[in-house]
């Protein structure tokens, strides 16, 4: 079955204590990214990665940081959690392609993680 | 910069009756696409319905479609046949050209809530 896989899909945890959020596809997808979506301000990207080692910034990316070193997995890190990162996390994944090709590409979500930073 | 506005935080339609949900953006981009999403309150994310800038034609899927105005810059969507399934959030969402399609905007989504 085609999917984007998120984990965890739920965590509680402290400020300051690093914490990794994996996403990893099936779809051989060249794009992904990673979006927040917080209580009447839609979904944010964070990072997006156009391919394999290509990454770059989104609108919310402060606090953030990604790696892409193989194609299937773009993990989120947070480096040291503060509450203001408390929020429902997505990952998703499209073909690529630059351009026009890439313009018209949906993108398929994972399930979502909730991150609680106390 | 590209910006989504989605003007209507709730809506109500009755079972069965159209509804249409308005999606307005901004963009210097001539080229880029425009995506509809749906968010149950399960809380996954659905892909709808697509529409590209150059497309001459407004995009049907089933029961969605778009009513694309260009000089507008509209997007809106429109549900026929309301069924209580359809009651979620809708976001709105572009991908530019400009941008190698690489970043991505949604608008601040519009709960539809269908009575029976």
């Amino acid at each position: 079955e085609a999917q984007v896989t998120q984990n965890p899909r739920y965590l509680i945890t402290v400020t300051g204590k690093k914490l990794t959020v994996t996403c990893s596809q099936n779809m051989n997808h060249e794009y992904m990214s990673w979006y927040r979506q917080d209580p009447g301000l839609g979904l944010r990207q964070i990072y997006y990665s156009m391919n394999v080692e290509v990454t770059d910034k989104g609108d919310v990316p402060e606090g953030y940081k990604v790696s892409r070193k193989e194609k299937r997995n773009f993990p989120l890190i947070l480096e040291s959690p503060s509450p203001n990162q408390t929020s429902l996390y997505f990952c998703a994944s499209s073909l690529g392609g630059t351009g026009t090709r890439g313009a018209r590409q949906p993108q398929h979500f994972g399930d979502g993680t909730r991150l609680s930073i106390l | 910069a590209q910006k989504i506005t989605q003007t209507q935080p709730g809506m109500f339609v009755q079972e069965k009756e159209a509804v249409t949900l308005d999606c307005t953006y901004d963009t210097s981009d001539q080229s880029y696409g425009l995506f509809w999403y749906k968010q149950p309150s399960s809380g996954e994310m659905i892909f709808l319905i697509y529409q590209g800038s150059y497309d001459e034609q407004n995009a049907t899927e089933g029961r969605y479609s778009l009513n694309f105005q260009k000089a507008r810059k509209s997007a809106n969507l429109v549900i026929s046949a309301s069924q209580l399934g359809d009651s979620a959030m809708y976001f709105c969402a572009m991908r530019e050209v400009s941008t190698n399609a690489g970043k991505s905007t949604f608008g601040d989504g519009t709960t539809l809530t269908v009575k029976p």
